[in-house]
């Protein structure tokens, strides 16, 4: 059975930082392109960022650029996503994806 | 960035009868065009990749077409588990951008 399983969210405060997990299994991971989106509450889905399947490339949105880093560990098969200067924006479920393979995502609140 | 615009915003249904979905993108996304439903407090699942390729596991009432900007998913028999929003979601171009979209309610 494929389960993405996400952790690692929680309350933090505007400036601090956050990482996020998600702990892959019953596919072959590394094999996958892999993906974070995120939904804030009651909003549609947004896209965050991606990783290729070796961790070679790395694609953001820009309103992430240079505060967000998405990594992977092949080895474990876990993806990651570091988050810093957070900011009230960037409340959101933020859910690991590769395409037809979905977490059940984790709530990241940035509030004072 | 690609905008995709999906249509109409909420769509009321009546189970049994055949219904159509529409995304409309800004610029040409080729088929990099994937749908998703969404029920309340899940996650999404994939219904169609690259415009029209079934999903393993994915009832066969749902299909998609299309390609270049202008994208259709059809449900052939809603059913009552049907209900719920639908996004089309394009893969062609960085940023990767979603429509904001559609609620299937029961007429």
């Amino acid at each position: 059975e494929v389960q993405l399983v996400e952790s690692g969210g929680g309350l933090v405060q505007p400036g601090r930082s956050l990482k996020l997990s998600c702990a892959a299994s019953g596919f072959t991971f590394s094999n996958y392109y892999m993906a974070w989106v995120r939904q804030a509450p009651t909003k549609g889905l947004e896209w965050v960022a991606s990783i290729t399947n070796s961790g070679g490339s790395t694609y953001y949105r820009d309103s992430v650029k240079g505060r967000f880093t998405i990594s992977r560990d092949n080895a474990k098969s876990t993806l990651y996503l570091q988050m810093d200067s957070l900011r009230s924006e960037d409340t959101a479920t933020y859910y690991c994806t590769a395409l037809a393979y979905w977490g059940q995502g984790t709530l990241v609140t940035v509030s004072s | 960035d690609v905008v995709l615009t999906q249509s109409p915003a909420t769509l009321s249904v009546t189970p049994g009868e055949r219904i159509s979905l529409s995304c409309r993108a800004s610029e040409s996304v080729d088929t990099y065009l994937h749908w998703y439903q969404q029920k309340p407090n899940e996650s999404p699942r994939l219904l169609i990749k690259y415009a029209s390729q079934s999903i393993s596991g994915i009832p066969s009432r749902f299909s998609g077409s299309g390609s270049g900007t202008d994208f259709t998913l059809s449900i052939n028999g809603v059913e009552l588990e049907d209900l719920s929003i639908y996004y089309c979601q394009q893969g062609n171009s960085l940023p990767y951008t979603f429509g904001a979209g559609t609620k299937l309610e029961l007429k």
